[in-house]
């Protein structure tokens, strides 16, 4: 079956590290999203890239970066991590306006 | 910047009474007006979604309202059950990109 995965599921890194979280969708969606969600916050939107080469800063998107060479695969890396960058982290996918969640990401930065 | 606005943030209901989650937003270019529930420790799922030339929309016990010219949409699940105890989230988009509201919290009681 079609599916949406991100790994690791828990990171727990040490300030200043850079850090990658992997996404990979196997529905062949060309759109894709990465979120943090934060209490009090809801989902805010970090990057998103509506196909290969194509990406997108979205509102929270300092200190974060994306890169989309193919179709399945949307890494999120953290350049130099932060505090405030402890969060839970969800990839989504779409082919039109439905998007598709991951698991998420919980990552600790210490 | 664009906004949703959601409340209440959190809401206790009887088991078997009614339940309605109010959002408002800003974008009045938004078309697509998506509800999603995520239970503790799970990824968000879209649960409903209405566009903009609809103004009511229901699957069983749960319906969508929108109201473009207050710029106001509403979430309402009837004869509440415990497997609804979740967050709530809604969303206001388009092309494909989603401002999310901050969630609500609902608790049914026994």
């Amino acid at each position: 079956d079609a599916e949406i995965t991100q790994s690791p599921r828990h990171k727990i890194t040490e300030t200043g590290r850079q850090v990658t979280l992997a996404c990979h969708q196997t529905w062949n969606h060309n759109n894709m999203f990465w979120y943090r969600q934060d209490l009090g916050h809801g989902l805010r939107l970090i990057h998103y890239s509506y196909g290969v080469q194509d990406t997108n800063k979205g509102e929270v998107s300092d200190g974060y970066s994306v890169s989309r060479s193919n179709t399945e695969d949307l890494p999120l890396t953290l350049e130099s991590a932060a505090s405030s960058q402890t969060s839970v982290y969800f990839c989504a996918s779409s082919d039109g306006n439905e998007q598709f969640f991951g698991p998420g990401t919980r990552l600790t930065v210490l | 910047g664009e906004n949703v606005e959601q409340h209440p943030s959190t809401l206790s209901v009887q088991e078997g009474d009614s339940a309605v989650i109010k959002c408002t937003y800003s974008d009045s270019a938004s078309n697509y007006f998506p509800w999603y529930k995520q239970e503790l420790g799970k990824r968000p799922q879209l649960i409903i979604d209405i566009r903009s030339n609809v103004g009511e929309k229901k699957d069983q016990r749960i319906a969508v309202t929108l109201n473009k010219t207050a710029k106001h949409f509403s979430l309402h699940i009837t004869e509440t059950q415990p497997e609804d105890s979740a967050v709530y989230f809604c969303a206001a988009g388009r092309n494909y990109q989603l401002i999310w509201g901050a969630g609500t919290k609902l608790i049914i009681k026994p």
